[in-house]
């Protein structure tokens, strides 16, 4: 089936710091997603990426597209406690635009 | 509040046993989509339903079945319970502006289910 490969797997960092993640995929996606969750939550949407090239923000967070469309990044800056959580990237591939493949989620941990 | 609704929020039940989970989609979605995450896993996609009948599969195993009703709430049927069947369930709904394939879905609560 689809695979997204996501990484880093888990980061432990200092608050205020920024925070770098991405996904790449052996194929092309159409759409690019990326969602946090909180322990025993359902995952929350960040920011939906949907053209090649698309740079989007969502306060300070930011994604983009890759031009080849088989990747993303979320940039996070200035982290604070509150992003602690689990990051999954997201996406519904050409070959099976129904079904939205997940990445196996980014684990980040704050240090204050 | 993404505005999807789940229940129960935590399920235990024993092994053989048969469950159903609920899921109220968002207001005007017409697509629902279930996803199992076991412990420390991504999501794995189940099945969706659109508009009431099945759209796509995943890898949902025979035991499980899924149907979505006229009001176009969804139950997922969770039968002969196993022990690696304990996951937290989601439902995931999407589809104001009718089908399109590539949907941003929106995530419920989830349903804990433990199988002891």
């Amino acid at each position: 089936g689809q695979q997204l490969n996501q990484s880093p797997q888990s980061m432990f960092i200092q608050e205020g710091e920024d925070v770098s993640m991405n996904c790449t995929s052996s194929s092309i996606f159409n759409t690019w997603l990326w969602y946090k969750q909180d322990p025993g939550e359902g995952p929350v949407l960040l920011i939906a990426l949907y053209k090649a090239g698309e740079l989007t923000s969502n306060g300070r967070l930011t994604a983009q597209f890759g031009i080849t469309r088989k990747d993303s990044f979320l940039n996070i800056s200035a982290s604070i406690p509150s992003d602690v959580g689990i990051y999954f990237c997201a996406g519904h591939s050409i070959q099976g635009a129904q079904k939205l493949v997940f990445g196996q989620g980014t684990r980040l941990t704050i240090n204050p | 509040d993404s505005g999807v609704t789940q229940t129960p929020k935590h399920l235990i039940t024993a092994t053989g046993q048969r469950v159903t989970l609920r899921c109220s989609p968002r207001s005007g979605d017409l697509s629902v989509y279930w996803y199992q995450q076991s412990l420390d896993q991504g999501l794995q996609f189940l099945i969706q339903y659109y508009n009431g009948e099945e759209r796509a599969k995943g890898n949902i195993l025979e035991r499980f079945s899924a149907q979505q009703f006229p009001d176009l709430h969804s139950e997922l049927n969770l039968s002969s319970l196993e022990l690696g069947d304990s996951a937290l369930y989601f439902c995931a709904s999407s589809g104001r502006g009718g089908f399109t394939g590539t949907d941003t879905q929106y995530f419920g609560p989830g349903t804990r289910l433990t199988v002891l």
